[in-house]
């Protein structure tokens, strides 16, 4: 168990729609990635938020949008949802200091949500 | 990010050593190498990381080449919860995303 939950752990939905994805990070973990597992793509990175504010950016779509709450959990939004969103969706959190990230810092990762787009 | 190259898959037998190589011949004087592996229906998870001298954890030992163009993961004893797909990602110090490549799916024998 690596300490990070998401929610829900499967979502199926229909073109068109919008979700939301939850993550909550590690106790104490400032910072909170976001990653998209496709069968064509793999594994890529979405977005990163360190304390609230958005630190990086990868390859998100103008449809996806993702923000940090003060209790530090984050949600990932979707919409206008094509079949080619069905992915699995992985949040990470990792615990670099105040001075900023660290590339030797781990990342934990949740078990993932599945979604579906019918 | 530089890239970093895996052969796709290897195979193992129980409880023999592992050594799965990784070629980064664009790497960074900053870069540090990750190793992270990503079992069946799960999320990755760390396994090891070195920037230039080899390193030992209780997971596995990393061999770094002395230029750093390439490196590898050696798991001492493999069994049967090592089977999962391995990837091998360079990542700057100042940077935090992480790049993951094709990996490779390493499937262990019993």
């Amino acid at each position: 168990d690596s300490g990070v939950t998401q929610t829900p752990k499967h979502l199926i939905t229909a073109t068109g729609q919008r979700v939301t994805l939850r993550c909550s990070p590690r106790s104490g973990d400032l910072s909170v990635y976001w990653y998209q597992q496709s069968l064509d793509q793999g594994l890529q990175f979405l977005i990163q938020y360190y304390n609230g504010e958005e630190r990086a950016k990868g390859n998100i779509l103008e449809r996806f949008s993702a923000q940090q709450f003060p209790d530090l959990h984050s949600e990932l939004n979707l919409s206008s949802l094509e079949l080619g969103d069905s992915a699995l969706y992985f949040c990470a959190s990792s615990g670099e200091g105040l001075a900023g990230g660290r590339g030797y810092n781990e990342q934990f990762f949740g078990p993932g949500t599945r979604l579906t787009v019918l | 990010d530089a890239k970093t190259t895996q052969p796709n898959s290897m195979e193992s037998n129980e409880e023999e050593p592992v050594h799965l190589p990784c070629n980064h011949s664009t790497i960074s004087g900053t870069d540090y190498i990750h190793w992270y592996r990503q079992l069946p229906s799960q999320g990755p998870e760390y396994v090891i990381h070195g920037l230039t001298s080899n390193v030992n954890n209780r997971m596995a030992s990393l061999a770094i080449a002395e230029d750093r163009k390439s490196s590898t993961l050696i798991l001492h004893r493999a069994t049967l919860r090592d089977a999962a797909v391995y990837y091998c990602i360079l990542r700057r110090t100042s940077g935090s995303r992480l790049t993951f490549g094709e990996g490779t799916q390493l499937t262990v024998n019993p």
